[in-house]
């Protein structure tokens, strides 16, 4: 199985800061990484598909970058909806894995 | 408007069974490929299993031989048939499709609202 490792567990930021996430895979997965936000209990939002595709509707300030092994997230200025919890998924192949999760606070 | 409404949670002891519903509409569920995620009580997403258009399915090891998914096509729900049930399968369960994804650039652009499960004695 592919393991997903995701860094920071946790962070805190202020609003308008440039906010980083990373996400390594255990062996390449090409660009097969998506992005998911999730707010306390709600079900998960797709962020970013294929790496670096921005889902439509979701704000331009959210950017995805990476391939083979090393991904990250990167969202340009935070803001106060965007405090949330983080997770890659990897659909290389089966089983479909996550990533721990990032959780965002508010500094 | 996509809409995923799972159903069928609820309290069940170990050892016993339990079904899921998903019930979809807004897009064609005939050629979609559905996944069932779950959620345990403060700990991150878990892929559960997939069932392709057609009916060819996937399980992750956790829930093989336990679990079985299944879809009828002609009342656009998607199942999760869940036996032998154990203290770790608590969870909040989310059913999940892949509507505008391929076989090569697969996520999950919809969600259920999920449905809590709750295996206890």
């Amino acid at each position: 199985d592919i393991q997903m490792t995701q860094s920071p567990s946790s962070l805190s930021a202020s609003v308008g800061d440039r906010v980083t996430i990373t996400c390594r895979a255990s062996q390449s997965i090409s660009s097969h990484l998506n992005w998911y936000q999730q707010k306390s209990a709600k079900a998960p939002k797709l962020l970013i598909y294929a790496a670096s595709s921005l889902q439509s509707g979701v704000p331009s300030r959210f950017s995805g970058s990476g391939s083979g092994t090393d991904f990250t997230l990167t969202v340009s200025s935070l803001q106060p909806e965007d405090f949330a919890t983080y997770y890659c998924q990897q659909t290389y192949s089966s089983p479909l894995t996550f990533g721990g999760g990032t959780k965002v606070e508010i500094k | 408007e996509v809409q995923l409404v799972e159903s069928g949670g609820g309290l069940v002891k170990p050892g016993g069974s339990l079904g899921l519903s998903c019930s979809a509409s807004g897009f064609s569920f005939r050629t979609a490929w559905m996944d069932w995620v779950r959620q345990a009580p403060g700990k991150g997403l878990e892929w559960v299993g997939r069932i392709k258009s057609g009916g060819t399915t996937d399980y992750a090891a956790p829930v093989k031989g336990r679990f079985t998914i299944s879809r009828d096509d002609s009342k656009n729900t998607l199942y999760l048939q869940m036996n032998s049930l154990r203290t770790e399968d608590t969870a909040v369960y989310y059913c999940a499709a892949a509507v505008a994804a391929t076989p090569d650039v697969y996520y999950f652009d919809y969600w259920g609202q999920g449905t809590l499960v709750t295996v206890s004695s």
